[in-house]
């Protein structure tokens, strides 16, 4: 079956632009989680979205927002881009309860110039 | 307040020797815990779990440890791969929360020496 897609893949924003990534989840996986990577951080909690629901938010600023479909696809957006921005954007799926494994894609690589 | 820490961020091992890779938390309500490996250019894909009804798992080459006393968990590779090496990241949720909300630790890279 297929697994988490994400798109792009790669992209390039300049600061103060805005900048929409894309995830489709595993097919019957209703949650969908968004997760920020940068060097020497780590895989840092941005959301959780469940049946178009935000269940669960971490601690990054209001510039970050997202939402997720009926048909459980999910998009992250970050207004006002700034350089700190730039990272590894993954997201990961999951079945519903609230444990259980992450599927993850292969993320969205943002660098704001 | 960095609540799941992986301490060391590099480790070197010899193909067929034991890789351990450790990783401490500081929540008490983290009750599940899983381990990702991750290639570069790649998204992070699932190892093993582990929940704290149990104090080890196994799967294959795979065994994870959890000590809910010290809060400490480990991930034990026999044998070594040099396929093995990449970044290995721990991380843990409290079922409580209701979410899939996991925090992760910064990864250790594991470097199989053949």
């Amino acid at each position: 079956k297929a697994g988490v897609t994400q798109t792009p893949r790669y992209l390039i924003k300049t600061r103060g632009q805005q900048v929409t990534l894309s995830c489709s989840p595993i097919s019957g996986h209703r949650s969908v989680s968004w997760y920020q990577q940068t060097p020497g951080q780590g895989l840092q909690f941005l959301f959780e979205y469940f049946s178009e629901t935000q269940r669960n938010k971490g601690n990054f600023p209001g510039r970050f927002s997202g939402r997720q479909f009926s048909n459980s696809r999910s998009e992250m957006n970050v207004s006002t881009l700034e350089l700190g921005d730039s990272a590894l954007y993954l997201c990961a799926s999951s079945k519903g309860s609230n444990t259980g494994e992450l599927f993850f894609g292969e993320g969205s690589r943002l660098t704001v110039l | 307040d960095q609540q799941v820490k992986q301490n060391s961020p590099s480790l070197s091992v010899q193909e067929g020797r034991i890789s351990i890779l450790n990783c401490d938390y500081t929540n008490s309500m983290f009750d599940y815990f899983l381990w990702y490996k991750k290639y570069p250019a790649e998204g992070p894909t699932f190892l093993i779990s582990i929940s704290s009804i149990k104090d080890k798992n196994e799967d294959g080459r795979f065994t994870v440890f959890l000590n809910k006393s010290a809060k400490h968990l480990s991930l034990h590779i026999v044998p070594s791969q040099p396929g093995d090496s990449a970044v290995y990241f721990c991380a843990a949720s409290a079922s409580t929360s209701g979410t899939y909300k996991y925090i992760f630790g910064t990864g250790t890279r594991l470097k199989v020496l053949a």
